[in-house]
């Protein structure tokens, strides 16, 4: 079965430094991999996406992410946070199935940013 | 474009009692979808739809039922709520085009169930 796995539950990071958050999946085939973001009271925004070519995708609001085949991973970077990047990030995994690409969330990663 | 929008934002429902969620898309998006999501998890489908007249079941679909009449509309119906579906509900819609897509999500609908 397919699984995703976010294992920072709650990040806090103070102004301008690095983030990075992990994400790893176990699917057997082809995968698409996504970032989204919710902000509180919201609904999901997609940050960026991963379907084939460059393993290194970049996204709105300075995010970037890079797809390593070997560790099933898909992890988060954003080289200096802002105050406005506090929210909670969610890693996806569409898998495609039968008549849909669905897809397959991790639990979330909230971050925390200090001024 | 509007894009997904979804009614009501918050509801409050006895047990028992019945409620369909609307959810509409104007992006003329051939797949839909519905999720949920419970408190500290990720979200989980319930019912998804490839087309008009034609609706499949997700990972979570007991206790709540879907139509799909036009490509527009896509309402999941509870039919008789419980304290296990209070939860806030995402509809999303995207658009098929070869082996690339990106799902779309509405704002969310909020339901407690008491």
């Amino acid at each position: 079965a397919q699984s995703v796995s976010q294992h920072n539950h709650h990040v806090i990071l103070s102004e301008a430094a690095s983030l990075e958050l992990g994400c790893n999946y176990s699917y057997g085939g082809t995968v698409n991999l996504f970032w989204y973001v919710q902000s509180p009271g919201q609904g999901l925004q997609l940050l960026l996406k991963y379907f084939s070519g460059d393993t290194l995708v970049q996204g709105i609001k300075g995010f970037e992410a890079e797809f390593m085949r070997s560790q099933s991973s898909f992890n988060l970077r954003k080289p200096s946070v802002h105050w406005s990047d506090a929210a909670e990030y969610f890693c996806a995994v569409g898998a495609r199935q039968t008549g849909a690409n669905n897809l397959f969330f991790g639990t979330g990663t909230r971050l925390t940013v200090i001024p | 474009n509007a894009g997904v929008t979804q009614t009501p934002k918050f509801r409050i429902l006895k047990i028992g009692q019945s409620m369909t969620l609307q959810c509409a898309q104007d992006m003329n998006h051939n797949y839909m979808y519905w999720y949920r999501q419970d408190p500290g998890m990720g979200l989980k489908l319930i019912y998804y739809s490839v087309g008009a007249g034609i609706t499949d079941k997700g990972e979570v679909p007991n206790g709540y039922n879907v139509s799909r009449s036009t490509t527009e509309d896509f309402p999941l119906r509870l039919e008789l709520a419980a304290p296990s579906q209070t939860s806030v509900y995402f509809c999303a819609s995207s658009l098929i085009d070869r082996a690339y897509e990106t799902q779309y999500f509405g704002p969310g609908t909020r339901l407690l169930v008491l």
